[in-house]
């Protein structure tokens, strides 16, 4: 069974850039959520994606933005990247009404 | 709203020494979930534990033990016998409706465990 997976690994930005994070949720999972982790900080909640809509969102302005494939797998965008949007982002997917989540290793991104 | 405290920052143990990590939790809602995730430095959250609102029996598995307790709001996981391969940063949290298929966890700040040789 596969994981959940997400590229890049690692990322460099300048401010007001966009950049695009990948996911691929577990086989058979098909609700991918995404969180936000500053350093020292518990991740936050930014959306959730079922059936290629987004369902449920936290408090992160309209520049998160994402998207979710017939195969499940999501994309973050962010655009005019600030300083603060350095972090690490995670996705997690799970089954419908299935409480766990299951997390991707993550995507560091550095904005400068 | 709901929030997760995890009150300890950082703990440091020497092997074997048994450990427990606290965590309390504040929620309007009567049914719920809690969970407890390990963070080593790869930074993949891995899965302990969870819980739900309406089982309160304490559970064991292998040197991980949780201990739930809804009158005090608590959700503690004790490591015996710990090992330095249990060094990492640990995350309770709790699910709440999204208004999504899925519930959303809102994570305490994390408890930094090192286990020193």
């Amino acid at each position: 069974e596969t994981g959940v997976t997400q590229s890049p690994t690692h990322l460099i930005k300048t401010r007001g850039q966009q950049v695009t994070l990948r996911c691929s949720s577990q086989s058979g999972h098909n609700t991918v959520s995404w969180y936000q982790q500053a350093l020292g900080q518990g991740p936050q909640f930014i959306f959730q994606y079922y059936r290629e809509e987004e369902n449920g969102r936290g408090n992160f302005p309209p520049r998160f933005s994402g998207l979710q494939f017939p195969n499940y797998s999501s994309e973050l965008n962010v655009n005019a990247l600030e300083l603060d949007d350095s972090a690490l982002y995670l996705c997690a997917s799970s089954l419908p009404a299935e409480e766990t989540q299951y997390f991707g290793p993550g995507t560091r991104l550095l904005v400068l | 709203a709901q929030k997760v405290t995890q009150a300890q920052t950082e703990i440091s143990v020497v092997e074997k020494e048994d450990v427990t990590l606290d965590c309390v939790y504040e929620t309007r809602d009567t049914t719920y979930y809690l969970f407890w995730y390990k963070q080593p430095p790869s930074g993949e959250l891995v899965f302990l534990i969870r819980r739900n609102s309406f089982d309160e029996q304490n559970e064991i598995s292998g040197r991980y033990s949780w201990n739930f307790q809804k009158s005090t709001s608590s959700f503690n996981f004790t490591i015996t016998a710990s090992q330095v391969v249990d060094s990492a940063v640990y995350f309770c949290a709790l699910s709440e409706p999204s208004g999504g298929a899925n519930s959303k966890l809102t994570f305490g700040k994390g408890i930094t465990l090192s286990v020193r040789p």
